[in-house]
């Protein structure tokens, strides 16, 4: 079945960039996806790429995809302590609905 | 305000009291699905359904029940609720017609069971 694998911690410094990893096993992905979990709330999808692209940019957030290897990047420019929260990887095939990573919870530290 | 709504959003019960966990959103989604949230574990789809009348197990169903009698209602029942089932439950909703998948979160409900 479906497998996506994240590691479970990440800590930064304020004001580096943070990159979180992601691989996944389905071939027939067709969205990835970001989601974000603040402290004490719900998943907020971060942003989203289709299969057939390699990267999208949106402000801070640069996602690479590398479809090869099966591999998803998030990269966080400018890390701020308002960044601090659990990121989710998660991919959707033919039926668009995601599976989900574990989670990497990012620390930001002044 | 599009939002799912979850209730209630803390519960502290014993085991083998039912209770039942209610979400409702407001965006007439089709799919709606409940997750549990354990340290270490991420996120585990519980069940989900497609649509009205139409629900199916996702990776973790033993213990729960759900019904979909409305396009907007989808509570989550523990009949006989056990220590193990303490845990952060999420109910999410898609508009399948979207195609991206996106889901829409609720903001949780913790529950602990003694």
């Amino acid at each position: 079945g479906e497998d996506v694998e994240q590691s479970l911690f990440l800590s930064v410094r304020e004001g580096d960039s943070s990159v979180i990893n992601c691989t996944y096993t389905d071939s027939s992905s067709t969205y990835l996806y970001w989601y974000k979990q603040e402290p004490g709330a719900g998943l907020q999808l971060l942003t989203y790429i289709f299969s057939n692209m390699d990267m999208k940019q949106d402000q801070r957030l640069t996602v690479l995809l590398n479809k090869k290897d099966k591999h998803l990047s998030l990269r966080i420019a400018d890390t701020q302590t308002g960044d601090s929260a659990i990121y989710f990887c998660a991919e959707s095939g033919g039926s668009y609905i995601p599976t989900f990573g574990r989670g990497t919870s990012l620390i930001v530290h002044p | 305000e599009a939002q799912v709504t979850q209730n209630p959003r803390y519960l502290i019960t014993v085991t083998g009291k039912k209770l039942t966990v209610t979400c409702s959103q407001n965006m007439n989604h089709e799919y709606m699905s409940w997750y549990r949230q354990d340290p270490g574990l991420g996120l585990r789809q519980i069940y989900y359904s497609m649509n009205v009348e139409v629900t199916d197990k996702g990776d973790v169903p033993e213990g729960y029940k759900v019904s979909r009698k409305e396009k907007r209602n989808f509570p989550l029942i523990l009949e006989s609720p056990s220590p193990n089932q303490t845990s952060l439950y999420f109910c999410a909703s898609s508009p399948r017609e979207a195609r991206t998948g996106e889901l829409f979160f609720g903001e949780g409900s913790r529950l602990t069971v003694l």
